[in-house]
């Protein structure tokens, strides 16, 4: 079966640490994949997705993402964090049309 | 756009009672799912809808009903509620089924079941 790991499940951070969230999946054809934040107490908002081409990918409020196929993993990185970042993130990976499988979820604590 | 709305934004429910949690979209979108999130567990999608007519069961559809009578409103019914249910909602959609459109989530539903 398709899972989605996301290893870290608490990370706590200083203001102006470099981040990277490890988010690996298993599954061997096409996939799409997507990173998700929800902030205290709101509902799930789309960062960034991947759906072919530069596997590099740039989506809001300055973090990137790499999909590496070879590793079946899309980490997610910004350099700088700051005290807004504090939220929980979600890595989601679509396998097919009505297929979406979400991470565990990685909390992050940023430290003014 | 109000995008994706849900109703209630809590509730308390006894053990055995039974209660629709609402889901509507403005997006005129095809594609509707809700998805339960437990601590740990990430979000496990309940049930889905590919269009006005048709649902069907996802990862964890046990003690839940749906449908879809209209594009816009895809409720979620719990027929006879277990602390097990006890959970945040959430409703989703997404412009069509395609392998490459995204979804649109609600604020949830935080259901508590004593």
């Amino acid at each position: 079966a398709q899972s989605v790991s996301q290893h870290n499940h608490h990370v706590i951070l200083s203001e102006a640490a470099s981040l990277e969230l490890g988010c690996n999946y298993s599954y061997g054809g096409t996939v799409n994949l997507f990173w998700y934040v929800q902030y205290p107490g709101q509902h799930l908002q789309l960062l960034l997705k991947y759906f072919s081409g530069d596997p590099l990918v740039k989506g809001i409020k300055g973090f990137e993402a790499e999909f590496i196929k070879s590793k079946f993993s899309f980490n997610l990185r910004k350099p700088s964090v700051q005290w807004s970042d504090t939220a929980e993130y979600f890595c989601a990976v679509k396998t097919g049309a009505n297929n979406l499988f979400f991470g565990t979820g990685t909390r992050l604590t940023v430290i003014p | 756009n109000a995008g994706v709305t849900q109703t209630p934004k809590f509730q308390v429910l006894k053990t055995g009672q039974s209660m629709t949690l609402q889901c509507a979209q403005d997006m005129n979108h095809e594609y509707m799912s809700w998805y339960r999130q437990d601590p740990g567990m990430g979000l496990r999608l309940i049930h889905y809808s590919v269009g006005a007519g048709i649902t069907d069961q996802g990862e964890v559809p046990n003690g839940y009903n749906v449908s879809r009578s209209t594009t816009e409103d895809f409720p979620l019914r719990l027929l006879s509620a277990a602390p097990s249910q006890t959970s945040v909602y959430f409703c989703a959609s997404s412009y069509s089924t395609s392998l490459l459109t995204e979804q649109y989530f609600g604020p949830g539903t935080r259901l508590t079941v004593t």
